[in-house]
């Protein structure tokens, strides 16, 4: 079975601070992993990918194979970034279905 | 970029009633397409992944003739909500798979009163 764990619900930092979404996942195979945000009243729509190792709006995650981590990391926090965001894995022995994470909330203050 | 549209995007209905929630992707053919329902400030939950042509594949624990699927083309899948209850009041979200990647639509609320 694959299991994505987002532990933290809500993260809130002031603008300009580091932040750092945490993502553990459980998968027997070699996972596909990916971040997708939501900002408010939108769609769900995809951040960033494992494969393509590159950064999109300054946020980055490193796959971890050992630790079975997936965190995204942002060095300095804008406002525009507070949304949900979602850790979502994919593994072909389960069809390519999508396993998502609970979640966590950011919230940027000024 | 490849769009997803759903329609309606809001819904009321009463409780025995069916609804039925159209998905379809407007510049792209899609041969697979999933469906999701999202409890408030939870997750988005797989209920089945549908294929153009052929039956659903429901996940377990879903219902497959309470919800129905049908994905009669390659840009069109409906989801049907038979004998709604207030139970069944939810957020579903439909996305399309473009080559290795999932494009969502913007979901319908439903409400079952």
């Amino acid at each position: 079975a694959q299991r994505v764990t987002q532990p933290e619900k809500l993260l809130s930092v002031f603008k300009g601070a580091p932040v750092e979404l945490k993502c553990n996942y459980s998968y027997s195979g070699s996972p596909e992993l990916f971040w997708y945000v939501q900002y408010s009243r939108q769609r769900l729509q995809l951040l960033l990918r494992h494969i393509s190792r590159e950064s999109i709006k300054g946020f980055t995650a490193d796959l971890n194979k050992g630790e079975t981590s997936f965190h995204l990391k942002k060095p300095f926090a804008q406002e525009e970034d507070s949304a949900m965001y979602y850790c979502a894995l994919r593994g072909k022995a389960a069809g390519n279905k999508l396993t998502f994470g609970g979640g966590t909330r950011v919230l940027v203050k000024p | 970029g490849a769009v997803v549209s759903q329609h309606p995007s809001w819904v009321i209905c009463k409780s025995g009633t069916s609804v039925k929630i159209e998905c379809r992707s407007l510049d792209f053919q899609a041969t697979t397409m999933f469906w999701y329902r999202q409890f408030p400030k939870q997750s988005l939950m797989l209920m089945a992944t549908s294929n153009e042509g052929s039956k659903a594949t429901y996940e377990q624990g879903v219902e497959k003739d309470k919800f129905l699927i049908n994905h009669a083309s390659l840009t069109l899948s409906t989801l049907t909500v038979t004998s709604a209850h207030p139970e069944d009041s939810s957020f579903y979200i439909c996305s399309a798979q473009a080559e290795d990647e999932q494009y969502f639509g913007p979901g319908t609320r439903l409400t079952v009163t």
